[in-house]
C-alpha cells in the first residue's frame, strides 16, 4: 500500500516569506508526527496529532511555526515569516495509533535564501 | 546535554565486518527503542524495534537494550555495501505527557566498502 507522502519535495524560498508543507499519512493511522532534520543534526520533533486530541505542540521552536491537521488525515505545517535557519529538511511520520511503529515520509527539504 | 547521544562517526568498515552502532541516554522513563535507517536523500525506515530490555534478532541484525546502563546497541553481522547509510537510534517513552513523540540521536553515518 502506499506510504507516508510528503509535498513539495524541495522548497527554495525568501527569507520573510510564508511556506506550507504538506502530509499526507498512511490510510488509517490516528497518530501524526512532524520531525526537523537539520545538517548534522538528529530528528528534533516538532508537533504530535493523535486522533481527535488537543494536538503536542512542545516542540514547534517559535510562534512563526504552526499546523493543523483537518478530517483526521493529511497535515499542513505552516512557516511564517521564513528565516535561513529554518532551513532543514521537514519530515512527517504517521502511526496506527500513538507509541506504535512510526513509518516516515520522504521529507521536504526546505532552503530559505 | 541532550537525552539522547550518538557518535555521528563517520564509521568506515570492509565489506564482511561486524559493525557495533551505540547509543547512551539519560531519561528513565524510555522503554521503547527503535533503530532507523536513512539512506542519502530519503526518510528514515524503521530496521529494528524493541520494548524494554534485552536482545533481539532479525536476519543480520542484532539489537540489545541494556536499561540499567541506559545503552542500546545495534550490531550488524557481514556487512554489506548496501548496508551503507547513517544509522538512528530512537526511543520513546512509556507515561507521562511525551508519550508517542520519538526522542532522536544525531546518527552514525556507516560507509561499507567492497
Amino acid at each position: 500500500g502506499a506510504g507516508v507522502s510528503q509535498s513539495p519535495s524541495n522548497k527554495v524560498t525568501e527569507k520573510g516569506k510564508d511556506v506550507e508543507l504538506r502530509c499526507d499519512p498512511i490510510s488509517g493511522h490516528t497518530a501524526l508526527y512532524w520531525y526537523r532534520q537539520s545538517l548534522g543534526q538528529g530528528l528534533e520533533f516538532l508537533i504530535y496529532f493523535q486522533g481527535n486530541s488537543a494536538p503536542d505542540k512542545s516542540g514547534l521552536p517559535s510562534d512563526r511555526f504552526s499546523a493543523e491537521r483537518t478530517g483526521g488525515s493529511v497535515s499542513t505545517l505552516t512557516i511564517q515569516r521564513t528565516q535561513q535557519e529554518d532551513s532543514a529538511v521537514y519530515l512527517c511520520a504517521s502511526s496506527l495509533i500513538g507509541r506504535e511503529t512510526q513509518y516516515f515520509g520522504p521529507g521536504t527539504r526546505l532552503l530559505v535564501l | 546535554q541532550k537525552e539522547v547521544e550518538q557518535d555521528p562517526g563517520p564509521l568506515s568498515v570492509p565489506e564482511g565486518a561486524i559493525v557495533s552502532l551505540n547509543c547512551t541516554y539519560s531519561n528513565s522513563a524510555f522503554q521503547y527503542f527503535m533503530w532507523y535507517r536513512q539512506y542519502s536523500r530519503k526518510g528514515p525506515e524503521l530496521l529494528m524495534y524493541t520494548y524494554s530490555s534485552g536482545n533481539k534478532e532479525d536476519g543480520r541484525f542484532t539489537a540489545q537494550v541494556d536499561k540499567s546502563s541506559k545503552y542500546i546497541s545495534l550490531f550488524i553481522r557481514d556487512s554489506q555495501p548496501s548496508d551503507s547509510a547513517t544509522y538512528l537510534c530512537a526511543m520513546s517513552a512509556d507515561r507521562g505527557s511525551t508519550l508517542g513523540r520519538l526522542y532522536f540521536g544525531r546518527g552514525t553515518q556507516l560507509t561499507v566498502w567492497p
